[in-house]
């Protein structure tokens, strides 16, 4: 199995500039999460999916930000307009049911944002 | 509010002793703890875990110790190698899927 597939890797933007990151999650698992890793605050839940619907999106910092699953193996987290405070790691993972307590969520290599 | 904390950002340790890395949590609600692992350029990865009604859950060389009352997990790691040098993420759950983490610990383990 190839893993949490995320891209870009690396994204450099302007200010203003839409940013559209992207996931596609293993095979089979269904939930989806996306997480933001700061230096202040660490990693942050920002949303996730069951089943391709949000279930708590409680972590979205403001409108500017939205997530769509249109389908179970794919993802996309949009940033419109971005702005350098949004400068971050982003990660997705993903996960299935496997039983109480045993939940482990799979992390893709993240995508590495940067808004000047 | 930092529901789950780890209060050291780093920790050097020498080849071979014991590294223990701390978490702290204020939500009693919390029923399963997890500690992550991640190397630079890649995403954190799953390390081991333990069950609210458990308190010490052990595998290979990584120990989770759990302390109810005082909302205290710990991760031991021994004897530590230089593979072992990462950012160890703590986390906790209650019911539904949704993990908080901490800020991390950066292990740097010396020759």
């Amino acid at each position: 199995d190839a893993g949490v597939i995320q891209s870009p890797r690396h994204e450099v933007t302007e200010m203003g500039q839409e940013v559209t990151l992207r996931c596609k999650p293993i095979s089979g698992h269904d939930y989806l999460f996306w997480y933001r890793q700061t230096m202040m605050r660490g990693l942050e839940l920002l949303i996730y999916f069951n089943n391709n619907v949000p279930i708590d999106d409680s972590g979205m910092p403001e409108d500017r930000f939205s997530a769509k699953m249109p389908n179970a193996s794919f993802s996309t987290l949009k940033i419109q307009p971005s702005e350098p405070r949004d400068s971050a790691v982003y990660f997705c993972a993903s996960s299935f049911l496997a039983g109480v307590g045993r939940e482990t969520q799979y992390f893709g290599p993240g995508t590495r944002l940067l808004v000047l | 509010d930092q529901q789950v904390k780890q209060n050291s950002p780093s920790l050097s340790v020498q080849e071979g002793r014991i590294s223990i890395l701390n978490c702290d949590y204020t939500n009693s609600m919390f029923d399963y703890f997890l500690w992550y692992k991640k190397y630079p350029a890649e995403g954190p990865t799953f390390l081991i875990s333990i069950s609210s009604i458990k308190d010490k859950n052990e595998d290979g060389r990584f120990t989770v110790f759990l302390n109810k009352s005082a909302k205290h997990l710990s991760l031991h790691i021994v004897p530590s190698q230089p593979g072992d040098s990462a950012v160890y993420f703590c986390a906790a759950k209650w019911g539904a899927q949704k993990l908080v983490f901490g800020q991390g610990t950066r292990l740097t383990i010396n020759p």
